[in-house]
């Protein structure tokens, strides 16, 4: 069974600064790996997804990469900003049995400070 | 063009009583979805349709929970005599098939509370 785990489960930055937020997931067998944010108390808007056979994607500040044989991917922002405080998820999309379901890390709580 | 809409935004209910949430996927999407984020969890599968049909109902969490859709549309997620513990945002995600590497974009949730 996919297990995704995100380190760290909070994080609080002053603003200007870089940050990465760290997930990882125990079965390489995937089609794509999404990161999603989630403002307090709405929906959860895709950020980036990275298929398989990618390493990495950009968006604007954003860049995250995909390690699939460690089972590893990091969210890369640049010069945090604080709009960009949030809960940030990250879901694997599993390429064998179960593969119309996102398995959901428990996510990162960022907190930028002005 | 419109994304997936949920309501009631809101819910708020007592112990026992029925409470059914709706979904309207975006237009054309064959495949629709249905998480749950409960308090200090990360977010759970619990259905998914493909058309009208249900192939996997294993991860409602109990008998008291049903979904169903209808015209390959909108769908309606059912919670029969509710308790507590089904206190959580449910969330519904479309995507244009279910299989395969399709993004699910996903509806601003529905917050039930059962007092």
């Amino acid at each position: 069974k996919q297990e995704v785990t995100q380190i760290p489960a909070a994080l609080s930055v002053p603003e200007g600064e870089n940050l990465v937020l760290n997930c990882s997931f125990t079965d390489s067998a995937i089609y794509n790996l999404q990161w999603f944010r989630q403002d307090p108390g709405k929906g959860l808007t895709s950020l980036l997804l990275i298929q398989s056979s990618q390493r990495e994607q950009t968006s604007g500040r954003l860049n995250a990469s995909l390690d699939k044989s460690s089972g590893r991917s990091t969210l890369y922002i640049a010069a945090s900003q604080p709009g960009d405080s949030a809960t940030y998820l990250c879901a694997v999309k599993n390429s064998g049995a179960g593969s119309y379901q996102l398995t959901f890390g428990k996510g990162t709580k960022l907190s930028v400070i002005p | 063009g419109a994304g997936v809409s949920q309501s009631p935004s809101n819910k708020v209910t007592e112990k026992g009583k029925d409470v059914e949430l709706r979904c309207d996927p975006i237009s054309g999407h064959t495949a629709l979805y249905w998480y749950r984020q409960s308090l200090g969890q990360g977010l759970e599968f619990l259905i998914y349709f493909q058309g009208n049909s249900a192939p996997d109902k294993s991860g409602l969490p109990s008998d008291r929970f049903s979904a169903e859709r209808t015209g390959g549309s909108v769908s309606t997620l059912t919670i029969q005599r509710t308790q507590q513990e089904d206190s959580a945002v449910y969330l519904c995600a479309s995507s244009l098939e279910a299989g395969g590497p399709h993004t699910q974009y996903f509806g601003p949730g529905t917050r039930l509370t059962v007092l």
